[in-house]
């Protein structure tokens, strides 16, 4: 069956570096992906969406890649704040589901 | 203000009574869609609905039901909730219409966290 795995469940970083976060996922062709943020109590919130024929794309302080060879999504958040401490999560979409990895929860330190 | 209601927030009932949790979009989206997230497993879909009158199981929809009779609704029914069955529930919806606008972005509702004792 298809499964979607995030690299770790916490990352905690230093104000002003960059968080990368890894996703993976095997058994599985997504035609696209997302990144959402979600904070605590709350719904998820879109950030990013790469296509299976884009390598990466870009937003603000933020950087998603899609590496179809190796299965795997990178996600970057660059000169980080604490306002970006929340849990992030990848989901692919395939045949009309989008399916998500469990998320990795990111704290930056002032 | 664009959003996903989700009623109610909050609720505690018991094992087998029969609840319903409301959902209500007013972007006029066609593509609607409920999860359940629980610790460490993520979000798992139930049920989505590419338009009305047309719903399809996701990954986890066993003991759920859903119904589209109208394109701004999409209520999650609970016929005999079970313990297992607790958990923070979430509606979401999308424009759809075709596959590559489905799956563009997904609004999320606030959510419904639901005990069954």
């Amino acid at each position: 069956s298809q499964k979607i795995e995030q690299n770790s469940e916490a990352l905690n970083i230093q104000e002003g570096k960059t968080a990368t976060l890894t996703c993976n996922y095997t058994n599985y062709s997504p035609a696209y992906l997302q990144w959402y943020r979600q904070d605590p109590g709350r719904g998820p919130v879109f950030l990013l969406l790469i296509r299976e024929n884009e390598k990466e794309k870009r937003k603000e302080r933020l950087k998603v890649t899609f590496d179809t060879t190796l299965k795997q999504s990178l996600f970057h958040i660059t000169a980080s704040q604490p306002a970006d401490s929340a849990t992030y999560l990848c989901a692919f979409f395939n045949d009309y589901k989008l399916s998500f990895g469990a998320g990795t929860t990111v704290t930056v330190r002032a | 203000e664009a959003q996903v209601t989700q009623n109610p927030r909050y609720l505690i009932t018991v094992t087998g009574k029969k609840l319903t949790v409301t959902c209500s979009q007013n972007m006029n989206h066609e593509y609607m869609s409920w999860y359940r997230q629980d610790p460490g497993l993520g979000l798992r879909q139930i049920y989505y609905s590419m338009n009305v009158e047309v719903t399809d199981k996701g990954d986890v929809p066993e003991g759920y039901k859903v119904s589209r009779k109208e394109k701004r609704n999409f209520p999650l029914i609970l016929e005999s909730p079970s313990p297992n069955q607790t958990s923070l529930y979430f509606c979401a919806s999308s424009f759809g219409g075709s596959y590559s606008t489905v799956a563009g972005e997904l609004f999320f509702g606030e959510g419904s966290r639901l005990t069954v004792l």
